[in-house]
This record gives C-alpha cells, sequence and structure tokens, in this order.
C-alpha cells in the first residue's frame, strides 16, 4: 500500500458540475493535509490546507478531513474548464516526522468539459 | 514578489557530465527542498534542509549532492549525469505555521526541465 494513495483519473467532469477527488493515506498520526494543484508543464500551488476532521471551504473548494478512516477529500464545485489540472494529495505522515516533510500522492488529473 | 526562482529552466547534458541546479527563495523561510517528478511517480523527494546549515537525504538521494549556501539559496548537484536522471526537478521552500513544525504549506519554484542524452 503506497503510502499517500489518489486515483490517477481523468476525472472528467462536465462544466457547473461538483468535482470529487479522494485520497487516502497509510499513518493515523498524520497532522497536516495539503491538496496543490498543478497545471501542465507548470509548477505544483497550493490551494487548501486542513488540519483538523470536518469541512473547511474556500471559495469553490471545500477540504474535508477524516482521520479516523484516513482519508481526505476535495470538492471542486461549479466546475470550470480553467480547473482542469492535476490535484496533488500531500500529508505531512508522522512516521516520516522531521516535522516538515510531506508525502504526495501520484496526483488526480481532472477534465472539465465545456 | 519573486518567490522561488530555479535556474536554469531547462537544460540538456550528456552523461556523465556534471551540472547544479541553483534555488534561491525570498520568503525568509527555514526549509528547503529539492524534488524530481515523473510521468506516473508522482513528486519525490530527493534531499531536503530543514534549516541553514543542515541537510538530510530524502527518499531517492543516489547520484545527488546538495549545499545549503545560505538561508536564501539550496543548490542541487549531479557529479555525473545518467539518463535515469532526465526528469523535472523542483525547488521549494516552507516555515511553520503558527509555530507548528507540521504545519508548513510548501512552496515550489517553476522547476528545471532536465534532460540527460
Amino acid at each position: 500500500q503506497k503510502e499517500v494513495e489518489q486515483n490517477s483519473g481523468p476525472l472528467s467532469v462536465p462544466e457547473g458540475a461538483i468535482a470529487s477527488l479522494n485520497c487516502t493515506y497509510s499513518d493515523r498520526g498524520s497532522q497536516s493535509f495539503f491538496w496543490y494543484r498543478q497545471y501542465s508543464g507548470k509548477s505544483p500551488e497550493l490551494i487548501m490546507s486542513i488540519y483538523s476532521n470536518g469541512d473547511k471551504e474556500d471559495g469553490r473548494f471545500t477540504a474535508q478531513l477524516n482521520k479516523a478512516s484516513q482519508y481526505v477529500s476535495l470538492l471542486i464545485r461549479d466546475s470550470q474548464p480553467s480547473d482542469s489540472a492535476t490535484y496533488l494529495c500531500a500529508v505531512n505522515l508522522l512516521i516520516k516526522a522531521a516535522g516538515n516533510k510531506l508525502t504526495f500522492g501520484g496526483g488526480t488529473r481532472v477534465l472539465v468539459k465545456p | 514578489n519573486a518567490g522561488v526562482t530555479q535556474t536554469p529552466k531547462f537544460q540538456v547534458l550528456k552523461t556523465g557530465q556534471s551540472m547544479t541546479l541553483q534555488c534561491a527563495q525570498d520568503m525568509n523561510h527555514n526549509s528547503m527542498y529539492w524534488y524530481r517528478q515523473d510521468p506516473g511517480m508522482g513528486l519525490r523527494l530527493i534531499y531536503y534542509s530543514a534549516s541553514e546549515g543542515t541537510t538530510d537525504k530524502g527518499e531517492v538521494p543516489n547520484g545527488y549532492n546538495v549545499s545549503r549556501l545560505n538561508k536564501r539559496e539550496f543548490s542541487l548537484r549531479l557529479e555525473s549525469a545518467a539518463p535515469s536522471q532526465t526528469s523535472v526537478y523542483f525547488c521549494a521552500s516552507s516555515v511553520p505555521q503558527h509555530r507548528d513544525p507540521s504545519n508548513q504549506p510548501q512552496h515550489f519554484g517553476d522547476g528545471t526541465r532536465l534532460s540527460i542524452l
């Protein structure tokens, strides 16, 4: 089992619909969780961070964390063609403590069709 | 607002050549990182520096060396390049949020696309 796992996709979503992305992680003691967006040929860009169980909303993005089930998800509401990108889940795994190392999932490619 | 600056943006090397990738950040961040990204492999940590004067191996350090020159700069060196090191290399930096070491979102440079023939 990979330490941070994501479905590689592509996740095809009609414009205006909700895109739902999931990420599971292996270390129950992990504390910090991040979602990055990466356009083709570009660098990863931080879009959300979450640290507590529950939901965190920022504009059209909602991150959801369930530490008991060891998953974190990202919802993109009212999806736009400009949301077409690869979304990377990153986790600060306690087992790799040094406090500041992140382990990245392989990413989910999202395609929003007009 | 430069953020994290990487040079060069593109480079082609021959097998056996050496090269240093440069990275500088102007955000006064303590920690810096080097990753490589290959298709289907995601981002893999090569080396990192938790603070000025310290460096540690990441997941895939073989064939690389690093230098944390000062708080701003963190360089990655390939001593004898191999075709397996063809990749996109990203530098990143971070600083604890709210004094929590585990709460350190990383900020990335634009990457260096390196091809080794």
